[in-house]
C-alpha cells in the first residue's frame, strides 16, 4: 500500500498570500494518478487537480499542481477567503487507492 | 447535471450489515467506462477508499475490507449499492458515493460526489 504523507499538518496564512502544500509518497506514483481535493466543513471533498497537474472543471487557475515520482505539490496563489479548508492528496495508480491525512489551511 | 443521491440507515448495530444505495440522476450509470466508487471518512482514519464498480458488474475492492464488502449495481434503477457486513464501531464514518472525472478503468479521481451519509455503529 502506498502511504501518502502530507505536510505541513496545518498551514496558517493570510488572504492574498501563496500556499504551498506537499504530498510525499512512500513509493513512486505515476503522475497520471495523483489528485488533490479540497474539503470544507460539512461538505464532500471537491476535486481540484487530477493527473498531478490538470485542473478539474470549474477550478480557478490560482490552483496548480506539480511534481513527479514521490513528491507532489499543490500551490494556491493569492489565497481567497473561501480557500481556507482541508486539502487531501490521493493516489489512484496502485491498489488500494489511498489518501493523505490532510493539510489544514487556516487563516492567520 | 449529474447528481448522486445516497440513501440508507444512519444507525447500524454491531455485527450487522451496513447497506447504502447511491441513486444516479441526470445521467445513465451505463454510459462510458466509469467505475462508480464508495469512499468513507472517519475521524480516526481520514479518507478511505472502499471500492468501485462498473455497470457490467466488474469491481475493485480495498483489500483491507474485501472480506466484508459487496458493491453491486442495478442498471434498471440507475443505482449502485454498498453492503458492509459484521460492522463494528470502527466502521462508524461518513460514507460517500462518487463518480470519477473521466470514464476509464484506471480513473479514480472522483469529481461527482453524493451528499454523504453518517453511519453510526451502536447497540
Amino acid at each position: 500500500e502506498i502511504v501518502l504523507t502530507q505536510s505541513p499538518g496545518t498551514l496558517s496564512l493570510s488572504p492574498g498570500e501563496r500556499a504551498t502544500l506537499s504530498c510525499r509518497a512512500s513509493q513512486s506514483v505515476s503522475s497520471t494518478y495523483l489528485a488533490w481535493y479540497q474539503q470544507r466543513p460539512g461538505q464532500a471533498p471537491r476535486l481540484l487537480i487530477y493527473g498531478a497537474s490538470s485542473r478539474a472543471t470549474g477550478i480557478p487557475d490560482r490552483f496548480s499542481g506539480s511534481g513527479s515520482g514521490t513528491d507532489f505539490t499543490l500551490t494556491i496563489r493569492r489565497l481567497e477567503p473561501e480557500d481556507f479548508a482541508v486539502y487531501y492528496c490521493q493516489q489512484y495508480g496502485n491498489s488500494p487507492i489511498t489518501f493523505g491525512q490532510g493539510t489544514r489551511l487556516e487563516i492567520k | 447535471h449529474l447528481q448522486l443521491l445516497q440513501s440508507g440507515p444512519g444507525l447500524v448495530k454491531p455485527s450487522e450489515t451496513l447497506s447504502l444505495t447511491c441513486s444516479v440522476s441526470g445521467g445513465s450509470i451505463t454510459s462510458g467506462t466509469y467505475y462508480w466508487g464508495w469512499i468513507r471518512q472517519s475521524p480516526g482514519k481520514g479518507l478511505e477508499w472502499i471500492g468501485s464498480i462498473h455497470y457490467s458488474g466488474s469491481t475493485y475492492y480495498n483489500p483491507s475490507l474485501r472480506s466484508r464488502v459487496t458493491i453491486s449495481v442495478d442498471t434498471s434503477k440507475n443505482q449502485f449499492s454498498l453492503r458492509l457486513s459484521s460492522v463494528t464501531a470502527a466502521d462508524t464514518a461518513v460514507y460517500y458515493c462518487a463518480r470519477p472525472i473521466y470514464d476509464s478503468s484506471d480513473s479514480h479521481a472522483y469529481f461527482e460526489w453524493g451528499q454523504g451519509t453518517l453511519v453510526t455503529v451502536t447497540s
